[in-house]
C-alpha cells in the first residue's frame, strides 16, 4: 500500500488566500483525521472522520478551517481566509477501528504551510 | 480529559548505550492504549511500539521496550543498543477507548540526539 497520501508537501501563500489540503487515506481503512503541528502547541487533532462523516470537529480553530471528506479515499482541510498564524505542518492520518490491532493511526508526510 | 506529559524536551544518548524516555498521563479511563511515535527530520511520524493498557506484559519491538505502569500511569519507552537513525523528535500519545473517541492526545515530545 502506498500510505496515506498528502498533497501538496509544501504551500506557501499569502495571507488572505485560500489554501486546500489534500489528503488519500489508506485503502479500506474507515477513520481519517487532520492533525495541525506547531512549536507553540505542538500536535493537536483538529477534526476526524469515521465513513466519512465528521465526528468532532471541537479542534478545528475558528470558521475560517473548514474540512470535507466527500468519499472515502479523499479529504480536503481548507483555510479561508489564511493568516499568519496558520503557518505550520498539517498531518493526515487514517485508521480502521474495532478490527482488532493494530489501532494505530498511519500519518502521511505532512503539508508544511506557511503564510506570509 | 486526557493529558499526556513528556517531562524531557531533551535527552542524548552514546551509540550504543541505552537510553529511556519518560511518559505520564492521566486518564479516568480504564481501557486505552499507548503508542510511541517517532519523528526524524524528515517529520514523517512513525509509529515505534502500542502498548493495549488491558495487557500487563510490557510490549517490545526488536531494541524498543515500553516499562507500562498502570497504576502510576507511567508508559516510558528505553532504547537499547542506540544507532544514529534513532535521532529524532519521539512522542508519547494516548488513545482512549470510552469517553475520548479516536483521537491522539500527544505529549510536547523529546528531542533525541544520539552521539557517535
Amino acid at each position: 500500500d502506498a500510505g496515506v497520501i498528502q498533497s501538496p508537501r509544501h504551500e506557501v501563500t499569502e495571507m488572505g488566500q485560500e489554501v486546500t489540503l489534500r489528503c488519500k487515506p489508506i485503502s479500506g481503512h474507515d477513520y481519517l483525521f487532520w492533525y495541525r503541528q506547531t512549536m507553540m502547541r505542538g500536535l493537536e487533532l483538529l477534526i476526524y472522520f469515521n465513513n466519512n462523516v465528521p465526528i468532532d470537529d471541537s479542534g478545528m480553530p475558528e470558521d475560517r478551517f473548514s474540512a470535507k471528506m466527500p468519499n472515502a479515499s479523499f479529504s480536503t482541510l481548507k483555510i479561508q481566509p489564511s493568516e499568519p498564524r496558520d503557518s505550520a505542518v498539517y498531518f493526515c492520518a487514517s485508521s480502521l477501528w474495532d478490527r482488532g490491532p493494530p489501532y494505530e493511526q498511519y500519518f502521511g508526510p505532512g503539508t508544511r504551510l506557511t503564510v506570509t | 480529559a486526557q493529558t499526556v506529559t513528556q517531562s524531557q524536551p531533551e535527552m542524548s544518548v552514546q551509540e550504543a548505550e541505552t537510553v529511556t524516555l519518560s511518559c505520564t498521563y492521566d486518564t479516568s479511563e480504564s481501557d486505552y492504549y499507548l503508542f510511541w511515535y517517532k519523528q526524524p527530520p524528515s517529520r514523517q511520524m512513525i509509529l515505534v511500539i502500542r502498548q493495549e493498557a488491558y495487557k500487563q506484559q510490557n510490549a517490545t519491538e526488536n531494541r524498543f521496550s515500553v516499562n507500562f505502569q498502570k497504576a502510576a500511569k507511567s508508559f516510558s519507552l528505553k532504547i537499547s543498543d542506540s544507532q544514529l537513525g534513532d535521532a529524532a523528535m519521539y512522542f508519547c500519545a494516548y488513545r482512549g477507548w470510552e469517553t475520548s473517541g479516536s483521537r491522539l492526545t500527544f505529549g510536547e515530545g523529546t528531542q533525541l540526539t544520539v552521539n557517535p
